[in-house]
Parts: C-alpha cells; sequence; structure tokens
C-alpha cells in the first residue's frame, strides 16, 4: 500500500537558519504529493503541493520539489522564523485510492531566536 | 469565506457511550472527509463522503460511522465508546477531492474515560 516516510524530529533551529525535511514515499502510479502544517491546537493548513514529476510546489518561502527517480518530497526554507515553529506533515494522494490522503507522522520544528 | 467548521471543540465522555461529531464544509465544496489524529497512529482516513454518498473507507471499525447531508455537512458516530479512541478528529473539505486541495477544519477533541 501507499506509504510516507518522514525524517524524525524534533527539528530544532534557530532563527535565519536553512530548513530541510526530508520525505519518502511509496505509491503505485502517479500520486500528488503535499505538506500541510499544523500550529498548537488547530487544524492542517495546506503548504504547497506538486502533481507530477519534477513540478515545484512553493509557497511562503517553503518549497518542495518532486522527485519521482528518488520517490522524494523534501521541503526547505532558505530562512526560518521563529513563526514557523509547527507539526510539518508530508502526505500523498493517489489516484488510485482518490479522496484518502497517506500522510506521514510528522515533523515538529522549533525554531529559537 | 467561511472555513471548514466543526462542533464541537472539546468532548469528554465515558467507556460505552456514543458520540456524535459534526463538520460543515466550505460552501460549495462537496466532499468531506474525516482523519483520526492520535501520537501513537498518527493522521488515519476514516471516511470520506461526496454528495451524500461514503465513496472511500478506511480501516476502522464498524463502531465508526459517518453521514452527509444535502447541505454537504457530515456527521461521524462512534458507538460504544473505548478509551483508545480518545483522539483529535479533523474533517476536510473540498471541491472535488480528486486535486487533493482540501481545507481542514480545527478538529473535535475527544477524551474518553
Amino acid at each position: 500500500g501507499d506509504s510516507v516516510t518522514q525524517m524524525e524530529g524534533p527539528v530544532t533551529l534557530s532563527e535565519e537558519a536553512f530548513l530541510t525535511i526530508n520525505c519518502t514515499y511509496t505509491a503505485t502510479g502517479y500520486p500528488s504529493l503535499f505538506w500541510y502544517v499544523q500550529y498548537p491546537g488547530e487544524g492542517l493548513q495546506l503548504l504547497l503541493k506538486a502533481t507530477k514529476a519534477d513540478d515545484k510546489g512553493s509557497n511562503k518561502g517553503f518549497e518542495a520539489t518532486y522527485r519521482k527517480e528518488t520517490t522524494s518530497f523534501h521541503l526547505e526554507k532558505g530562512s526560518v522564523q521563529v513563526s514557523d515553529s509547527a507539526v510539518y506533515f508530508c502526505a500523498l494522494l493517489n489516484t488510485g485510492t482518490a479522496s484518502k490522503l497517506t500522510f506521514g507522522t510528522g515533523t515538529r520544528l522549533q525554531v529559537t531566536l | 469565506k467561511a472555513g471548514v467548521t466543526q462542533t464541537p471543540r472539546y468532548l469528554i465522555k465515558t467507556r460505552g457511550q456514543q458520540v456524535t461529531l459534526s463538520c460543515s464544509p466550505i460552501s460549495g465544496h462537496r466532499s468531506v472527509s474525516w482523519y483520526q489524529q492520535t501520537p501513537g497512529q498518527g493522521l488515519q482516513f476514516l471516511f470520506e463522503y461526496f454528495s451524500e454518498t461514503q465513496r472511500n473507507k478506511g480501516n476502522f471499525p464498524g463502531r465508526f460511522s459517518g453521514r452527509q447531508f444535502s447541505n454537504s455537512r457530515s456527521e461521524m458516530n462512534v458507538s460504544t465508546l473505548e478509551l483508545g479512541d480518545s483522539a483529535l478528529y479533523l474533517c476536510a473539505s473540498s471541491a472535488t477531492a480528486a486535486t487533493g486541495g482540501y481545507t481542514f477544519g480545527s478538529g473535535t477533541r475527544l477524551t474518553v474515560v
């Protein structure tokens, strides 16, 4: 079945540091890939998405490129802020099971001054 | 534009009781999905409804059920509650579900004692 593997957290960075959160997936066919963010006490917010190989999703300074050859969708940001502290989830949507998002376990990011 | 509204935000129930959670999707969205979030299992898909029909179902026991009304509002019901049902239940809506552009609500925190 489909699965998503994320690097374990927590990830602790100083403000303005470079961020990478690794995400790899296993799926048949050509899934769409997503990054969601969850702030304390809230639901999930869609951060960015990519629907086909080599697509780059970007939003609020975050970027991720759909790499089919390495089945990866790593999240990056050049300069993190304290306000980026949250839990980040990588997810996939497979056309074969459309409407069901498969999530990774989440990576907690803490940014300090 | 109003977001996805889930009620109630918090709920405490006793083992053996049943509970009903409500979700009002974004206006115009016809797909509503439900997810269970726990520290141990992460985010797990419960089911998805589209135009009052259940299109997809996750691997949960029959105690978990749902429905969708003609105005797209959805409810999920859990009967004979167990301690392990304690979780954050998230509802998400989408216009079509095909592209995975889901908007999540803030969730209902269910505690079973």
